[in-house]
């Protein structure tokens, strides 16, 4: 029962244009949402968050669009560069002594063409 | 040197084996955590630990077991390889930091194969 789903595999964009990774969600106990960013043989580094109470948080290149009602969010990158290709990970948190466990999805591979 | 340590960086062993794989961290953080990472599958947690005398059982801990030697201190014990564990395994701590926000710190990745 995957509670946090990517469903797209891969992505492919030119350098210099947008690029949306999405990612949903089941558990509506889940109230904070990461994404990271894993390059080949390095372990994953922390990229954006978003509180449940937001529905947008902004850094940089970087914004998280969350969308509770239909438990979507996505990452939208502007513009892309091509040391932005890397695999994203969604990840998703709930309250009390859920809190600091995270929940995976499967991953968005990006490739960023020049 | 790294904040999360882990080694050996790759493993091959036999089906059957007993193998460790050792993280230890100088974050100073209380929370760690062993994943498993598998294609298609992301990252999934296997155990994790809130404090020394704390271990919690993840949604994949069979065939697996933990020890929390010290604050600093997280292994991961296979206590008789099979080859569906062959993976990237990821340790990981975290705290809230000073704007209660949760941070992780991954370490780089153990890659097992088990033949």
């Amino acid at each position: 029962d995957q509670q946090v789903k990517q469903n797209s595999p891969s992505l492919s964009v030119q350098e210099g244009r947008i690029s949306i990774l999405n990612c949903d969600y089941t558990n509506s106990m889940f109230d904070y949402f990461l994404w990271y960013k894993k390059y080949p043989a390095e372990g994953p580094t922390f990229l954006i968050s978003i509180s449940s109470i937001k529905d947008k948080n902004e850094d940089g290149r970087f914004t998280v669009f969350l969308n509770k009602s239909a438990k979507h969010l996505s990452l939208h990158i502007v513009p892309s560069q091509p040391g932005d290709s890397a695999v994203y990970f969604c990840a998703a948190s709930g309250p009390g002594t859920s809190y600091g466990k995270l929940t995976f999805g499967q991953g968005t591979i990006l490739t960023v063409h020049p | 040197d790294a904040d999360v340590t882990q080694t050996p960086r790759n493993r091959i062993t036999k089906t059957g084996k007993r193998i460790m794989l050792e993280c230890s961290q100088t974050k100073g953080h209380d929370r760690m955590y062993w994943y498993r990472q598998d294609p298609g599958l992301g990252l999934r947690l296997i155990y994790y630990s809130f404090d020394v005398k704390d271990i919690n059982k993840g949604e994949i801990s069979d065939g697996y077991s933990v020890s929390r030697q010290a604050q600093a201190k997280f292994s991961l014990s296979l206590e008789s390889a099979i080859p569906n564990q062959t993976a990237l395994y990821f340790c990981a701590t975290s705290d809230t930091g000073r704007t209660g926000r949760l941070r992780y710190t991954f370490g780089s990745g153990t890659r097992l194969t088990v033949v």
